[in-house]
Order: C-alpha cells, then sequence, then structure tokens
C-alpha cells in the first residue's frame, strides 16, 4: 500500500482548534485532491491541486485551506471555522490531466472533543 | 449541475448469486467511468473502469457495461464471496477539470454466507 501516505491514523481536536493533516506520495503525480467522508455521503471534494503552487476550491471547500510548496506534499488544514469537522478524510493524487485512476491514501480520522 | 446517482444505497445478496449496481450521470462529454471498491476502514481502491470507446468490460467475476446513449453505467459481480462485502462507489469526470471525478454515494453490499 505505498506510495500516498497520510498522517496521523486518528486525530483529536478540541472545538476551537486548528489542526492539520498530512498528505504525501512518492508516485511523482502532478495532481491531488482532499476528500472529506460522512457515512451515506459518497467522497466529497474539499480541494484539489494540478501543479505545485497552484489549487483550486472544491465543493465544499469552507472552514478548509491548503497549501501546494512540493510536488510531494498537500497538506490539508482543518480551521475552527469548520463548523462540522468530525469525518474520515482521505487524500489522493493522479497523472494530471489524464482523466484516470485516483490513488488514495490510508484516510484520516478526525474527532472534535 | 453535474450529478453522478448512484443506485441501490444498500444491496444484500446470498454468496454466489450476482450483485448489479447502476451509476447514471449528467455530462454527455464523460469518457472515463471507474469503480472503487472500500473496505470497512479502508482506502478505496480500484477495481475496474471503463472507457467510452467501448460498451463493456470484463476482469473475472467482475464486469461493467456503458450506455452511453442512457447515460448511464453499471458494475456486475458475478458468484458473489463474503469477501466482497464492501462499499462501492462509481465515478465520473468533471466537467472542466482534468483528472478531477465526481463521486456517487455509494453501494454498501453485503454478501451472506
Amino acid at each position: 500500500d505505498g506510495g500516498i501516505t497520510q498522517s496521523p491514523k486518528y486525530l483529536f481536536r478540541k472545538e476551537g482548534q486548528n489542526v492539520t493533516l498530512s498528505c504525501e506520495q512518492n508516485l511523482n503525480h502532478d495532481a491531488m485532491y482532499w476528500y472529506r467522508q460522512d457515512p451515506g455521503q459518497g467522497l466529497r471534494l474539499i480541494y484539489y491541486s494540478q501543479i505545485v503552487n497552484d489549487f483550486q476550491k472544491g465543493d465544499i471547500a469552507e472552514g478548509y485551506s491548503v497549501s501546494r510548496e512540493k510536488k510531494e506534499s498537500f497538506p490539508l488544514t482543518v480551521t475552527s471555522a469548520q463548523k462540522n469537522p468530525t469525518a474520515f478524510y482521505l487524500c489522493a493524487s493522479s497523472l494530471r490531466g489524464q482523466g484516470g485512476e485516483q490513488f488514495f491514501g490510508p484516510g484520516t480520522r478526525l474527532t472534535v472533543l | 449541475g453535474e450529478n453522478v446517482e448512484q443506485h441501490p444505497s444498500t444491496l444484500s445478496v446470498q454468496e454466489g448469486d450476482s450483485a448489479v449496481i447502476k451509476c447514471t450521470y449528467s455530462d454527455s462529454a464523460s469518457n472515463y467511468f471507474p469503480w472503487y471498491k472500500q473496505e470497512l476502514g479502508k482506502r478505496p481502491q480500484l477495481i475496474i473502469d471503463i472507457r467510452s470507446n467501448v460498451g463493456e468490460k470484463k476482469d473475472q467475476r467482475i464486469a461493467v457495461t456503458l450506455n452511453k446513449t442512457a447515460k448511464h453505467f453499471s458494475l456486475h459481480i458475478t458468484e458473489t464471496q463474503p469477501e466482497d462485502s464492501a462499499v462501492y462507489f462509481c465515478a465520473a469526470p468533471r466537467s472542466g477539470s482534468q483528472g478531477n471525478l465526481i463521486f456517487g454515494k455509494g453501494t454498501k453490499l453485503s454478501v451472506k454466507p
């Protein structure tokens, strides 16, 4: 299951705190994505990046921020503005512009206490 | 807006029976249709995909069919086994964003021994 990793696997946060989720890939993929997964909701796109130093909002970007300073890394910050942050977060990567397979990381389960 | 509808949301079959999951999409220009399998607590993984220049693709017990006129595609699993139990997601390309996918809400398949 190598290639794309996320850390930590479980994360607990108090209300009002920002928290950053890590995503790293060694697949030499240009494109990277962040999804949020809630029961019965499928995979909803938070942010995506097609190339270093560029990223775009997805369908549910409010309360989240990202950066893409390196090709290998696409960290996601869940800010205190996100009203319901408890969820399973998945990072993915793919070859840019290929319309092909996205490779997923193992996910981070965030719980707000 | 764009949408991928997936049905049913839950499916229970007896071991050895067949299972069929159907998805419809809205963008007639879509040309790539993947199916992902997600076991409990794990990452989604691609199990089969089809491009718009073919109508059917098979891989052992798994097949995908595509009807471009009706804008729907289906996953067929024959001779189901307990290890097929998982959540299955279909996806289609997001308009104007190469490599980006819209996912269905998922189908929880249970195969009873």
